[in-house]
């Protein structure tokens, strides 16, 4: 079946950037999500992106994509302690989910040192 | 995330028993996802009601239920409950021409 793939953690210094990879494996995937959990909290929608895009900037967000690869990143800019959370790579191949659903990948935990 | 509701925010229930989870509408928002975030497996697809109908189900057990009400608003039902039901349940609301789910905080349901 389809599957997300993420690293478990990222450790950055507050300033610098943090780049948190997404891997994935389904062929038909045409939209490509980022969300952030903080504790305690449910899913915040960061960005998407399409698969006929290959990059996507939002602010101090930079999403790219490689398609040939099935590889997604996320890039913060000027990290902050409030950026400290979970980020959720996701992928659907339909609009809003479709059928299945969105399938995610299991969180890359986003630490800040001082 | 964009006005999601979901409630009770925590419930304690016990083996056996059932639990009963409710997600808001949003206006225009036809589509509701429900989603199970267990510790260590992740964020796994649940149900899709759309238009007050089942459209889909993840592979979850028939002890897992739902409906969708004509306003849009939604129950998640899981009978017969197991230890393993612990997690956070999210529902998130969608649109059929928009791109992108919208998510409630979740109910965190703990089965003793």
């Amino acid at each position: 079946g389809e599957d997300v793939e993420q690293s478990l953690f990222l450790s950055v210094r507050e300033g610098d950037s943090s780049v948190i990879n997404c891997t994935y494996t389904d062929s038909s995937s045409t939209y490509l999500y980022w969300y952030k959990q903080e504790p305690g909290a449910g899913l915040q929608l960061l960005t998407y992106i399409f698969s006929n895009m290959d990059m996507k900037q939002d602010q101090r967000l930079t999403v790219l994509l490689n398609k040939k690869d099935k590889h997604l990143s996320l890039r913060i800019a000027d990290t902050q302690t409030g950026d400290s959370a979970i980020y959720f790579c996701a992928e659907s191949s339909d609009s809003g989910g479709g059928a299945d659903g969105l399938t995610f990948g299991k969180g890359t935990h986003l630490i800040i040192q001082p | 995330e964009a006005g999601v509701t979901q409630s009770p925010t925590h419930l304690i229930k016990t083996r056996g028993q059932q639990a009963t989870l409710r997600c808001s509408p949003i206006s225009g928002h036809t589509s509701v996802y429900w989603y199970q975030q267990a510790l260590g497996l992740g964020l796994q697809f649940l149900l899709w009601y759309d238009e007050g109908e089942e459209r889909n189900r993840g592979n979850f057990p028939p002890r897992f239920s739902g409906r969708q009400f004509p306003n849009y608003s939604s129950e998640l039902n899981v009978n017969a409950l197991e230890l393993e039901d612990s997690a956070l349940y999210l529902c998130a609301r969608a649109k059929r021409e928009e791109d992108t789910q919208y998510f409630g905080p979740g109910t965190r349901l703990t089965v003793l």
